[in-house]
């Protein structure tokens, strides 16, 4: 079975923070991917990466950065945390050959106060 | 621009019957449809897929229907059961591009006794 775990379930941030969420997985997939759910959006890709440190932007990047230093564990980086961030964060990875299935984390939910 | 579309937001169906999930994109260049279901509290999970150059994909009580010119696809459960009750995202996906999907809004189904 894939596992993909994320840091947190449930995080409380001030506005202006630095926030880091972490993902790991075990299955020593290439692509890993940060997504966000919000209410009546669906999931929206923020940052994806294909290999160690290779990162590309998604379609909602802006205020948010990555980090892949290592093939199991992607991070999503808050520079500075804004209200219009308190959201559902998921992460996901996919094995390139294995069709176009990705395995996602349960989610990080994040308030920002 | 929302390329996926659900423009069904909830769903509520009883027992036995047939749950009818659908979805529109505009996208012409996808030639690859996801389903994935998420429960509360848990990363969405991979529930079943197709390609473009089929109309039809079925396993077990889940079956997707692809009408290519119309571009819409759906997703139909028989017979409904209570633990269907999730969120149904389904994503586009264009196979000679980079390996990333587009989510539709979601369409919360719930399955009544």
């Amino acid at each position: 079975d894939v596992k993909v775990t994320q840091s947190s379930r449930y995080l409380v941030k001030r506005t202006g923070e630095k926030v880091f969420l972490e993902c790991v997985q075990d299955m020593d997939h290439e692509n890993m991917f940060w997504y966000r759910q919000d209410p009546g959006l669906g999931l929206r890709l923020i940052y994806f990466s294909y290999d160690v440190k290779m990162k590309e932007k998604g379609d909602i990047p802006e205020g948010y950065s990555v980090s892949r230093e290592k093939k199991e564990r992607f991070s999503l980086i808050l520079e500075s945390a804004s209200t219009n961030q308190t959201s559902m964060y998921l992460c996901a990875t996919q094995f390139e050959g294995q069709g176009n299935i990705q395995y996602f984390g349960a989610g990080t939910r994040l308030s920002v106060l | 621009d929302q390329q996926v579309k659900q423009n069904s937001p909830s769903l509520s169906v009883q027992e036995g019957r047939i749950s009818i999930l659908n979805c529109d994109y505009t996208n012409s260049m996808f030639d690859y449809f996801l389903w994935y279901k998420k429960y509360p509290a848990e990363g969405p999970t991979f529930l079943i897929s197709i390609s473009s150059i089929k109309d039809k994909n079925e396993d077990g009580r889940f079956t997707v229907f692809l009408n290519k010119s119309a571009k819409h696809l759906s997703l139909h459960i028989v017979p409904s059961q209570p633990g269907d009750s999730a969120v149904y995202f389904c994503a586009g996906f264009n196979t000679g591009t980079a390996s990333k999907l587009t989510f539709g809004t979601g369409t919360r189904l719930q399955v009544t006794l």
